[in-house]
């Protein structure tokens, strides 16, 4: 069975500044990865996802993330925020083949101080 | 664009109340999910369909319940809603072809 971990419960950096939100994963097999974003008091909506290929995925939002089979991580990176960054950050695996369930890291708050 | 809707954006139910919470999806998704999500816990799966009428467990589905007779439609039912069900609730539709979900703006329910 899959699990994800994300380091940070939360996250300050001032505006402007670089960040990366962290994601570790653990699983028996091949993997997608993903990333989403929620903002107060709305759904959850996709930022970026890996199912194959190039290991740096880009997103919206000027977001990217890194797929790193051997440390089993995906973080996320923006070279600078701006205050509307300001969200929760969740990151989720799924298994390639399998059920198309997604398991979910307990996500992290990122706010973005002006 | 993808479009997720569900019934209500908060709801507010006594103990012991029977709670229909309705979700509706507009691209004739296979798959669709509900999740709830609490501060600190992440977002943890109660139910989720593979089509109409088909339905599995998820990781938390002690005291609910689900209902799929469209594809579009999913239904996630309280039989005797609890105040340890007060919570962000969450519906997805997913393609069966692709492994992204598509949410909905979720149901803030509370429980008195």
């Amino acid at each position: 069975a899959q699990s994800v971990t994300q380091l940070d419960s939360q996250v300050p950096v001032f505006e402007e500044a670089p960040v990366e939100l962290r994601c570790n994963y653990s699983s028996s097999v091949s993997v997608y990865l993903f990333w989403y974003v929620q903002y107060p008091n709305q759904g959850l909506q996709l930022l970026l996802k890996y199912l194959s290929g190039s290991t740096l995925v880009k997103g919206i939002n000027g977001f990217e993330a890194e797929f790193n089979k051997s440390q089993t991580s995906f973080h996320l990176r923006k070279p600078s925020v701006h205050i509307s960054d300001t969200a929760e950050y969740f990151c989720a695996v799924s298994e390639t083949g399998g059920s198309e369930k997604l398991v979910f890291g307990k996500g992290t708050k990122l706010t973005v101080n002006p | 664009d993808v479009k997720v809707t569900q019934s209500s954006r908060y709801l507010v139910k006594r103990t012991g109340e029977k709670v229909f919470l309705e979700c509706v999806q507009d691209m004739d998704h296979e798959n669709m999910f509900w999740y709830r999500q609490d501060p600190g816990l992440g977002l943890r799966l109660i139910y989720f369909s593979y089509d109409v009428k088909m339905k599995e467990k998820g990781d938390i589905p002690e005291g609910y319940s689900v209902s799929r007779e469209k594809k579009e439609r999913f239904s996630l039912i309280l039989e005797s809603a609890s105040t340890n069900q007060t919570s962000m609730y969450l519906c997805a539709s997913q393609t069966g072809l692709s492994y992204e979900q598509y949410f909905g703006p979720g149901t803030r329910l509370t429980v008195t």
